[in-house]
C-alpha cells in the first residue's frame, strides 16, 4: 500500500489556536516525512520533515510528531495566525525505481481567523 | 532568483487540440517532474525525469507526454486533450531524490479542457 491518508479535509481555528493535522501510512518501507505548505496561487514549498529514527521535530511554531508503531504522524501548528492560512500536504517518501518516490496525502486545507 | 518557471498560468481549450505546458528551472537540478492536483486526491505524479533524455511514468501517466532534451526544460504535452485532463498541475525540480532533496515546485497552470 502506497496511500497517505490526511484529516481532516479542513480545518478553521482561531488566531492563537492550535492546529493540528494527522496523517496515516501503511508501508514500513517509507523512511522519510516531509509536510509541504501551499499558498493559494503558489505551488507547494517544503515545511518541515521528520525521519522515523525520531518521535518529534520542532521548527518555531512547527512540530511533526511521529509515532512509528501506530503509523501515523501529525503537523501541529502552536500559536496560529492568520498568515497560516494555507494548504498543508503531508508525504511519505520511499525507495522505489531508483529514486526516492514521494507519496502526497490528499492535503488539508487550513483557515486561521482572526 | 532559483525558480520552477511553468508557462502559461491558464489555459482554456478544447477537447482534442493538442497543447504543451512548458517548465523550465534555473538551478541545474537532474531531478524534475509533474504533478497534477485535483481536490480531495492531493498530487498525484505523472511523469519524472532523473536526468536529459531519462524519463519515466509516475502514478497517472495516461494521456501525458513528456521530454527532456535539456537539463532545464521538462515540457508536459497532451496530444488529445479529453475533460478529465481539467486539472491545476504542477512542475517540481530536485537536486535529486537519492538524499530526500526537498522539491520546489513551480507556480502551478490551471487547465481546462472543454
Amino acid at each position: 500500500q502506497q496511500q497517505v491518508k490526511q484529516s481532516p479535509q479542513s480545518l478553521i481555528v482561531q488566531k492563537g489556536g492550535i492546529s493540528i493535522i494527522n496523517c496515516a501510512y501503511e508501508n514500513t518501507a517509507f523512511d522519510y516525512f516531509p509536510w509541504y505548505q501551499q499558498f493559494p496561487g503558489k505551488g507547494p514549498a517544503l515545511l518541515i520533515a521528520i525521519r522515523p529514527d525520531v518521535s518529534e521535530k520542532k521548527e518555531g511554531r512547527f512540530t511533526i510528531s511521529f509515532n512509528k508503531s501506530a503509523k501515523q504522524f501529525s503537523l501541529h501548528i502552536m500559536d496560529s495566525q492568520p498568515g497560516d492560512s494555507a494548504t498543508y500536504f503531508c508525504a511519505a517518501s520511499m525507495f522505489s525505481g531508483g529514486y526516492n518516490k514521494l507519496i502526497f496525502g490528499a492535503g488539508t486545507r487550513l483557515a486561521v481567523h482572526p | 532568483e532559483a525558480q520552477v518557471t511553468q508557462n502559461p498560468r491558464y489555459l482554456i481549450t478544447v477537447t482534442g487540440k493538442k497543447l504543451t505546458v512548458t517548465c523550465s528551472q534555473n538551478m541545474n537540478h537532474e531531478y524534475m517532474s509533474w504533478y497534477r492536483q485535483d481536490p480531495g486526491l492531493g498530487l498525484r505524479q505523472i511523469y519524472y525525469s532523473m536526468n536529459v533524455e531519462v524519463t519515466d511514468k509516475g502514478d497517472v501517466p495516461e494521456g501525458y507526454k513528456v521530454s527532456r532534451k535539456e537539463k532545464r526544460n521538462f515540457p508536459l504535452i497532451l496530444e488529445s486533450p479529453s475533460p478529465n485532463q481539467t486539472s491545476l498541475y504542477f512542475c517540481a525540480s530536485s537536486p535529486g531524490l537519492l538524499k530526500n532533496s526537498p522539491l520546489h515546485f513551480g507556480n502551478g497552470t490551471r487547465l481546462t479542457v472543454t
